[in-house]
């Protein structure tokens, strides 16, 4: 069935260590984001993708890198700038319509060892 | 610059009651606005959306209303079920970019249905 993945459910960091988040979607969807949420906070964007090969930097995207390689993939990097890693991570997918909405994956929460 | 604000951070409603959710926008570019539904360490589910051309959009128990000279929208859900327990979000979004530009989302209202 259709839809968006994350992986993993959980993910520990060590001090100055980059790690990478999973995003994938079946949905055939051109458009991919990466938000972060924190405690009692809305969500915030960090990067986008509009089509293969391309992306845009978000409100927060310091410390922080993406790839779009392939349509269904979009994973995101978070390296040792990054000094506040501590979040639930989410990845959304949209269609090619211009009000479509977003849908999202389950989530990753990342924490720092 | 808090562009989208949901004052309410909790809300508490009687089952079968009518729960009303509000959010305030600043930017006039917003051309879409969404409210999605999450629980903790799940992602958001996708509620109802109303586009600026609207002032009223219905969907079962929900119904979104749009207000553009206020720039306020509400969230009604009639009549409030216990599964309906959860925090919602108000998100917007502008019509430049193609329509692909990210969501501008408001913190969050916690709603607690009781019996």
């Amino acid at each position: 069935d259709g839809g968006i993945t994350q992986s993993p459910k959980y993910l520990f960091r060590k001090e100055g260590q980059n790690v990478t988040l999973s995003c994938e979607q079946n949905l055939n969807h051109d458009a991919m984001y990466w938000y972060r949420q924190d405690p009692g906070q809305g969500l915030r964007l960090i990067y986008y993708s509009q089509i293969v090969n391309d992306f845009q930097k978000g409100d927060i995207a310091e410390g922080y890198s993406v790839s779009r390689e392939k349509k269904e993939s979009f994973p995101l990097t978070v390296t040792s700038a990054q000094k506040n890693p501590t979040a639930f991570y989410l990845c959304a997918s949209k269609g090619r319509g211009v009000r479509e909405t977003q849908y999202f994956g389950p989530g990753t929460r990342l924490l720092v060892l | 610059d808090q562009q989208v604000k949901q004052n309410s951070p909790s809300l508490s409603v009687q089952e079968g009651r009518i729960s009303i959710l509000n959010c305030d926008y600043t930017n006039s570019m917003f051309d879409y606005f969404l409210w999605y539904k999450k629980y903790p360490a799940e992602g958001p589910t996708f509620l109802i959306s109303i586009s600026s051309i609207k002032d009223k959009n219905e969907d079962g128990r929900f119904t979104v209303f749009l207000n553009k000279s206020a720039k306020h929208l509400s969230l009604h859900i009639v009549p409030s079920q216990p599964g309906d327990s959860a925090v919602y979000f108000c998100a917007a979004s502008p019509y430049s970019g193609g329509g692909a530009d990210g969501l501008t989302f408001g913190k969050g209202t916690h709603l607690i249905i009781q019996p």
